[in-house]
């Protein structure tokens, strides 16, 4: 079967640095996303990685190894409006998006 | 990009009933996704719907259950049927442009009492 995991929540400090873990199992491999829900909301574009290595939008990074099935999403200067949940999701070899359970940051001050 | 207008944004439903939501899409795509995404859970995928054919559905979802419409390239609708409160959930459509990246509508809040 096909299969994301990540972490269900994590806590961190305001101006801090975070990182949250995904690894992936599935048929296929054609992009792996990173999406942004706040609570209430609908999921917002975060980050694309579909080759190894390290993808750098602002405050935002994102890692890609292939080869162990694994992706990071990396939150610097964390500010109180980055708490939200963060969904990791890989389209996979028939180019449909598998997406994990999401993981809860809470940001304390 | 894409901008979807979804509604209703939430409902309240008495079981039995069938609720019929829409999305409306800025901008012509080929494919619309419904999702259901339970409160803690992940995203998932109910069905794909094309224009000008059946939707296709995943395992363990039924036309009977969530009838889906495709008249065009920019607006569907699913609609779900005989709701009881295992149906309580959000539901969210979403859209692929030429880029990779999903677009999601505001999402649907329905409660089955």
């Amino acid at each position: 079967g096909q299969n994301i995991d990540q972490p269900t929540e994590m806590t961190a400090t305001e101006g801090a640095i975070v990182q949250i873990n995904c690894t992936y199992q599935t048929s296929g491999f054609n992009g792996l996303f990173w999406y942004q829900q706040h609570a209430g909301e609908a999921p917002t574009f975060l980050s694309y990685n579909v080759l190894d290595g390290l993808e750098e939008k602002g405050r935002f990074s994102s890692f890609l190894s292939r080869s162990k099935g694994y992706s990071y999403l990396l939150l610097k200067e964390l500010q109180m409006k980055d708490s939200a949940s963060y969904l990791c999701a890989v389209k996979d070899s028939n180019y449909q998006l598998i997406w994990g359970a999401g993981t809860k940051l809470i940001i304390k001050p | 990009s894409a901008v979807i207008s979804q509604k209703p944004s939430r409902d309240i439903c008495q079981r039995g009933t069938s609720l019929t939501i829409q999305c409306q899409v800025d901008s012509q795509v080929t494919m619309m996704f419904w999702y259901r995404q339970q409160p803690g859970q992940s995203l998932t995928l109910i069905a794909t719907a094309n224009q000008g054919s059946e939707a296709t559905y995943e395992s363990g979802f039924v036309i009977d259950k969530f009838p889906i419409s495709r008249p065009n390239l920019t607006f569907s609708t699913l609609t779900v049927s005989n709701m009881s409160p295992e149906d309580s959930s959000i539901y969210l459509c979403s859209v692929e442009t030429g880029t990779t990246e999903a677009f999601f509508g505001q999402g649907t809040r329905l409660t089955v009492v």
